[in-house]
């Protein structure tokens, strides 16, 4: 069964530090990586999409990272501000026919000042 | 800057009743989305729909699901006969084109099953 696993569930940090979000994926064969941020109540809103050949994308101050060997991937949030405070969501879909997406739990990043 | 809007934001309806949930994607997108997120879980996709017929669909869009695309614009989703378990925020979302486009999602609507 295809799982998308997310770590940390939550994480803690201060304005202007750094922070990264992991996504680990078992779902086969690979169609895409998509990174996205959630506001409480309301709809995700897309930061990155990556395909199998795609290593490093970035998106302003987030940037995220491919290993298809070891099917995993990253978010680095750079310089984080009191707006990031939100859920990421990690999303893989497959290739070969079905579309169908796997959504990751998202980690909760909460930004104190 | 074009959006996908979503109406009710919140409907309550009891159980057993039909309800119609309505979106409008982006005026130039041929993709469409359902998906649903039950409180304190993640989303899950429900189906997509292109060219006037369903692409793909989850194994929880069973009987009780249906799409349409009634005129040019709107994009529904009807749940026949609602369950306690449906409760959830329902989002649409569309895009430009499939797989590696990016998709552009509503607002939701919550729907509460009483």
């Amino acid at each position: 069964k295809n799982q998308v696993e997310q770590s940390p569930q939550s994480l803690i940090i201060l304005e202007g530090k750094n922070c990264t979000l992991q996504c680990n994926y078992t779902v086969s064969p690979f169609s895409n990586l998509r990174w996205y941020k959630q506001d409480t109540g309301r709809g995700p809103v897309s930061l990155t999409i990556m395909t199998f050949s795609e290593n490093t994308k970035s998106n302003g101050r987030y940037t995220a990272t491919l290993d298809a060997d070891t099917k995993q991937s990253s978010l680095h949030i750079t310089a984080s501000q009191l707006s990031d405070s939100a859920s990421y969501i990690c999303v893989v879909s497959e290739s070969g026919g079905s579309y169908i997406p796997t959504f990751g739990r998202g980690t909760s990043l909460i930004v104190h000042p | 800057e074009p959006e996908v809007t979503q109406t009710p934001s919140h409907q309550v309806t009891q159980m057993g009743q039909e309800v119609i949930l309505r979106c409008v994607p982006i005026s130039n997108h041929l993709y469409f989305y359902w998906y649903r997120q039950i409180l304190g879980q993640k989303v899950e996709f429900l189906v997509s729909f292109y060219n006037n017929e369903i692409s793909e669909k989850s194994e929880i869009f069973d009987d009780q699901f249906s799409v349409e695309r009634p005129d040019g614009s709107n994009f529904t989703l009807k749940i026949r006969s609602t369950k306690l378990e449906d409760s959830a925020m329902y989002f649409c979302a569309s895009s430009a084109s499939g797989l590696t486009y990016e998709q552009y999602f509503g607002p939701g609507t919550r729907l509460t099953v009483t």
